[in-house]
């Protein structure tokens, strides 16, 4: 089956330094993957869909300056959080789909990268 | 605006059956999706419907309703291992994935 390998699992980092989370798709290739934040006791937040060779599409609200979401190639996504402050502190997961949108495509999700920032 | 709900949280007893329902109201529909997260964990797919009627797979099945905007998902057989959040998650007319905020499954012995 499809696997989504993301890491780091975890990071503490301090706070203005900036942290770089990696998303590959294993054994397929993903044009499209989609980066989300999970605060504790909440539901999955969509950040930005990473389009491989052309601009992430961010979402409402998130800061493109602040996540840089670079899609190099069909089964690498990276998500770089610039400056991090400790309200950045969140669980990040990716998550990539095999096919186009209107089938029934399901979505692979990496581990997840819990962020603490100090 | 587009809203997917579903009960916070339930409590249920190993070795019985539970239904989490989920109600959607969003912008169009192409399908409707139930994802279990164990804590700390990224989510993993369970079912898809996209017809009316019910799926069933193996201890779980998932049931839709398009008409009512309304669809649960059914656990039966519980185990401790069940205990996690389940997500219902609605494909809209974009084919834009609309999350629930999950529902905390808790298992008694």
């Amino acid at each position: 089956g499809a696997v989504v390998s993301q890491h780091p699992s975890w990071v503490i980092c301090k706070s203005g330094t900036s942290v770089k989370i990696e998303c590959r798709s294993l054994d397929f290739q993903a044009t499209t993957m989609f980066w989300y934040r999970q605060f504790p006791k909440q539901s999955l937040m969509l950040m930005a869909t990473s389009n491989e060779g052309s601009k992430a599409t961010y979402e409402q609200g998130v800061e493109k300056d602040k996540f840089l979401i670079n899609h190099a190639s069909l089964t690498l996504s990276t998500l770089t959080v610039t400056s991090a402050h400790p309200e950045d502190s969140s669980f990040y997961i990716c998550s990539a789909r095999m096919g186009n949108p209107s089938g029934a495509n399901v979505l692979t999700f990496g581990a997840g990268s819990r962020l603490t920032v100090l | 605006g587009q809203n997917i709900d579903q009960p916070t949280e339930m409590t249920a007893t190993e070795g019985a059956i539970v239904q989490i329902n989920c109600t959607y109201q969003t912008s169009g529909f192409n399908g409707l999706f139930w994802y279990q997260q164990h804590a700390g964990e990224a989510p993993t797919f369970l079912s898809y419907n996209v017809l009316d009627g019910l799926e069933e797979k193996g201890r779980f099945s998932s049931f839709l309703s398009r008409s009512k905007g309304y669809s649960y998902l059914l656990l039966k057989e519980l185990q401790m291992k069940d205990s996690a959040s389940y997500l219902c998650a609605v494909k809209d007319s974009n084919y834009q994935l609309i999350w629930g905020a999950g529902t905390k499954l808790i298992i008694k012995p």
